[in-house]
């Protein structure tokens, strides 16, 4: 496609339920970033991957949290019991590969009630 | 030392001024900075980057001011205008671990 793309744009669920954000990167992109934005805040680095492979997972906030990504194109978030202070804008990035100007999709809105 | 602290918080300029924002890192690996415009609703958008090894770039309005030995870069608006209201990140990239080091943003308001 011709941006990062990810769905739905805003989200909410209940406390204790489960969550699933996508990010269609730009075509052709290796490299895939997720980051957590509070509201107001500067952007937090959850994990990257590089192809099929998170070489970094360190920004996951606990185990609840997990990410895959099939195909070396599209990505999944996953948020299990889903706490209230889970609730940010979620945003995807792409680049060519590592090292090379990343590209944001307009993110994801989540909200825990 | 992984940090990127910027400054101000927040800025208000009048319309045809110049907007001024600063960013300051500890790590001398970082290799490429870029600075992103991100408006309310939507994801941050690349406006400009450099290198280290040169010490200006500009892009139509838009300067990179670079300063290897002090560690410090900053971005320079020239000519601000309403339509340039939003928030400014600027970055820096740890070739090291690929990961960007975002600054916490600065509030733009460009009054017409």
């Amino acid at each position: 496609g011709a941006g990062v793309s990810q769905s739905p744009s805003n989200k909410v669920t209940e406390k204790g339920k489960d969550v699933e954000l996508r990010c269609d990167p730009i075509s052709g992109h290796t490299a895939l970033y997720w980051y957590r934005q509070s509201l107001g805040q500067g952007l937090e680095f959850l994990i990257y991957f590089q192809g099929n492979s998170a070489p970094d997972k360190s920004g996951l906030p606990s185990d609840r949290f997990s990410a895959e990504r099939t195909g070396g194109s599209v990505s999944t978030l996953t948020i299990q019991r889903t706490q209230q202070e889970d609730s940010a804008v979620y945003l995807c990035a792409s680049s060519s590969t590592v090292n090379q100007p990343q590209h944001f999709g307009d993110g994801t809105r989540l909200s825990i009630l | 030392q992984q940090q990127v602290k910027q400054s101000p918080q927040s800025l208000i300029v009048q319309k045809g001024g110049i907007s001024i924002i600063n960013c300051a890192y500890e790590n001398t690996a970082f290799d490429y900075f870029p600075w992103y415009q991100q408006f309310p609703g939507k994801g941050p958008a690349l406006l400009i980057a450099i290198r280290p090894d040169v010490s200006e770039k500009k892009e139509g309005r838009f300067t990179i001011s670079f300063n290897k030995s002090a560690k410090q870069f900053s971005l320079h608006i020239m000519d601000s205008q309403p339509g340039d209201s939003a928030t400014y990140f600027c970055a820096a990239i740890n070739p090291g671990t690929y990961k960007y080091i975002f600054g916490t943003g600065t509030r733009l308001k460009v009054l017409a």
